[in-house]
């Protein structure tokens, strides 16, 4: 039972534009979730994490957000360029556990 | 610093057969994953060593997959006999140790396989 969810297996966005990546989590004692960014053939690297504590994170482009009553999170990249193609991985964690859940994927084409 | 290594990055073998997968964590991370993704579908928890012990085995499929780390240094994932629905990439992730919050997944480039 999937308990990391990525509903839109690919996303289109123009250069400059925003992109928009949404993950939706079923276990209600999450509280530690991170965005992965995955080039083909390579493995997921880190980008960004948030804690249930927060409801935004900002690094660069990138902002993370958090919605615990909906459990929905989302990634926000702004401006979007050429090289953020890729596929972004939701992923989903305990505060103090070592199990990471992750999602299916989003493939995201920004498109120059 | 190194990354994360894994060898082989694709093997092909036929079912019935025997495939060794290697991993070499970050030096010093004493947590070291395995995740398998089969392809469209997302990464999925296999097991999890905090160095030479495993700590959670719960998402390796059945007594096909054995993983060692002796030493708390490498791991070996060996899956006797293969079988089609094994195919997927095998990633390994290493991580320092604690709290996930404080302690990210590295991951290696994965191995991809095929079992025809």
């Amino acid at each position: 039972d999937q308990q990391v969810k990525q509903n839109s297996p690919s996303l289109s966005v123009q250069e400059g534009r925003i992109s928009i990546l949404n993950c939706d989590y079923t276990n209600s004692m999450f509280d530690y979730f991170l965005w992965y960014k995955k080039y083909p053939a390579e493995g997921p690297t880190f980008l960004i994490s948030i804690s249930s504590i927060k409801d935004k994170n900002e690094d660069g482009r990138f902002t993370v957000f958090l919605n615990k009553s909906a459990k929905h999170l989302s990634l926000h990249i702004v401006p979007s360029q050429p090289g953020d193609s890729a596929v972004y991985f939701c992923a989903a964690s305990v505060w103090t556990g070592n199990q990471f859940y992750f999602g299916t994927g989003t493939s995201l084409t920004v498109i120059p | 610093e190194a990354g994360v290594t894994q060898f082989p990055s694709h093997s092909v073998i036929e079912k019935g057969q025997t495939v060794t997968l290697r991993c070499d964590p970050i030096s010093g991370h004493d947590n070291l994953y395995w995740y398998r993704r089969v392809m469209g579908k997302e990464i999925k928890f296999l097991l999890h060593f905090v160095k030479e012990s495993k700590q959670d085995e719960s998402g390796m499929p059945n007594n096909r997959f054995l993983a060692e780390r002796t030493g708390g240094t490498y791991s070996t994932l060996k899956v006797q006999p293969a079988e089609l629905e094994d195919s997927g990439v095998y990633f390994c992730a290493s991580s320092l140790g604690g709290d996930a919050s404080n302690s990210p997944l590295h991951f290696g480039n994965g191995t991809r396989l095929t079992v025809t």
